[in-house]
């Protein structure tokens, strides 16, 4: 069965530094690539970021570009998001999700998980 | 970027009902748009991929048709669970993008 489990969320001042954890099981990251996603307070979904299922090539949206990182372990099956510089418009709630198809570039999600909070606040 | 527009913002609807939500692409995506659920507290939910695939296990009663710029998503014989909100995605393109999210309620 597959399962995404995000955690590393939490309070952090602005211009701070958070790294999230999605830790996945039922799947494996090399075989499938893993998307971040976020959702502000009162807004809609909105897609920040991609690593491959090989780890050779990450996408990320504009908001993310120079600020996040993606990241792996794959001994672990965990794929990560470092996030620098933090203001109060990334506050909001982290998913990371599973890629739909294996060793394809990037493709659509399937498999979600519930998501960790992040505020940014001082 | 493509931007996605998607109508309307929120319904009321009543068990048994059939309602609709549709999206528009500003530019042409083929058929690389689904459709997921998402309630709060929950993870999001894959319903509809490439525009009008049933994902495995959803209920039949979710269907989605559109292709280009213009995509429908319906539900019919709306039940209680369904209350939620239901968001389409492209991803002809990166980055991906979300419409705004449709809040479906049951009067």
């Amino acid at each position: 069965q597959v399962h995404l489990v995000e955690s590393g969320g939490g309070v952090v001042q602005p211009g701070g530094s958070l790294r999230l954890s999605c830790v996945v099981a039922g799947f494996s990251i090399i075989d499938y690539g893993v998307h971040w996603v976020r959702q502000a307070p009162g807004k809609g979904l909105e897609w920040l970021a991609f690593v491959r299922y090989d780890g050779n090539q990450m996408y990320y949206a504009d908001s993310a570009k120079g600020r996040f990182a993606v990241s792996r372990d794959t001994s672990q099956n965990t794929v990560y998001l470092q996030m620098n510089s933090l203001s109060g418009d990334d506050t909001g709630i982290y998913y990371c999700a599973k890629d739909r198809l294996s060793g394809y570039n990037i493709q659509s999600f399937d498999y979600w998980g519930q998501g960790t909070l992040v505020t940014v606040s001082s | 970027d493509i931007q996605m527009t998607q109508s309307p913002s929120s319904l009321s609807a009543s068990i048994g009902d059939t309602v609709t939500i549709t999206c528009q692409a500003s530019r042409a995506i083929s058929n690389y748009l689904n459709w997921y659920q998402h309630k709060p507290g929950k993870a999001p939910r894959l319903l509809i991929f490439d525009a009008s695939k049933l994902e495995t296990g959803v209920p039949s009663r979710f269907s989605g048709t559109g292709f280009g710029t213009h995509f429908t998503f319906t539900i019919s014989s709306l039940q209680p669970e369904d209350v939620a909100t239901y968001s389409c995605l492209q991803y002809d393109n990166v980055p991906y993008t979300f419409g705004p999210g449709t809040r479906l309620e049951i009067k």
